[in-house]
């Protein structure tokens, strides 16, 4: 199994642009979550899912989207860049029938908006 | 809402030094709590977990941690650190059984002095 992917890696971008990091899992995990670690601040959930079709809002949601249409897939969307969204983002997924409550996490994305 | 308190925030010890980071968390009804570690780049990584039972609970690379319910407290401690065990350590809790919706700390840096 490859766990958690992220891509990209790394990705710049400029205030008022849009993109979309991507999140997949192979572990047939039906819960997936999206944070963000900022310096000082630890990780804050920003959009989770409890299954393909399912999502809803965290911690720290506003300026971002997501969808699940399968339950490998978990796509980020920023739809508008601003500074303020320059971190770190890390996707993780769970399954409540296998090993409870343990979260597998992806490599992150380091984002930078100018 | 739970929260979750890391007062340490940088910690710098020799090698050979013996290691207590302290995590609280605010919640007065059943918790799970977890730490989980971040070498440098890299994504984050559970060191252990705890559910229910025994209190002290034993993780992975000679960490261990005890749940005092009476306390609020979950620190994690090691009796001899070594250089490799340089990183940032999280604790979390989840407190709403079913949707998996981790709460971080903040965080603390752990830096080894060879």
């Amino acid at each position: 199994n490859a766990g958690v992917t992220q891509t990209p890696k790394f990705q710049v971008l400029k205030t008022g642009q849009s993109m979309t990091l991507q999140c997949a899992q192979d572990m047939n995990h039906e819960y997936m979550s999206w944070y963000r670690q900022d310096p000082g601040m630890g990780l804050r959930l920003i959009h989770y899912s409890v299954g393909a079709g399912i999502t809803d809002q965290g911690e720290v949601p506003n300026g971002y989207n997501v969808s699940r249409s399968t339950t490998e897939d978990f796509p980020l969307r920023l739809l508008s860049a601003a500074p303020s969204q320059t971190s770190v983002y890390f996707c993780a997924s769970s399954s409540p029938g296998t090993v409870i409550y343990e979260q597998y996490f992806g490599p992150g994305t380091r984002l930078t908006v100018t | 809402a739970q929260s979750v308190s890391q007062h340490n925030h940088h910690v710098i010890l020799s090698e050979a030094a013996s290691l207590e980071l302290g995590c609280n968390y605010s919640y007065g009804g059943t918790v799970n709590l977890f730490w989980y570690v971040q070498y440098p780049g890299q994504h984050l990584q559970l060191l252990l977990k705890y559910f229910s039972g025994d209190p002290l609970v034993k993780g992975i690379k000679g960490f261990e941690a005890e749940f005092i319910k009476s306390k609020f407290s979950f620190n994690l401690r090691k009796p001899s650190v070594q250089w490799s065990d340089t990183a940032e350590y999280f604790c979390a809790v989840i407190t709403n059984f079913g949707n998996e919706k981790l709460t971080f700390g903040t965080g603390t840096r752990l830096t080894i002095i060879p």
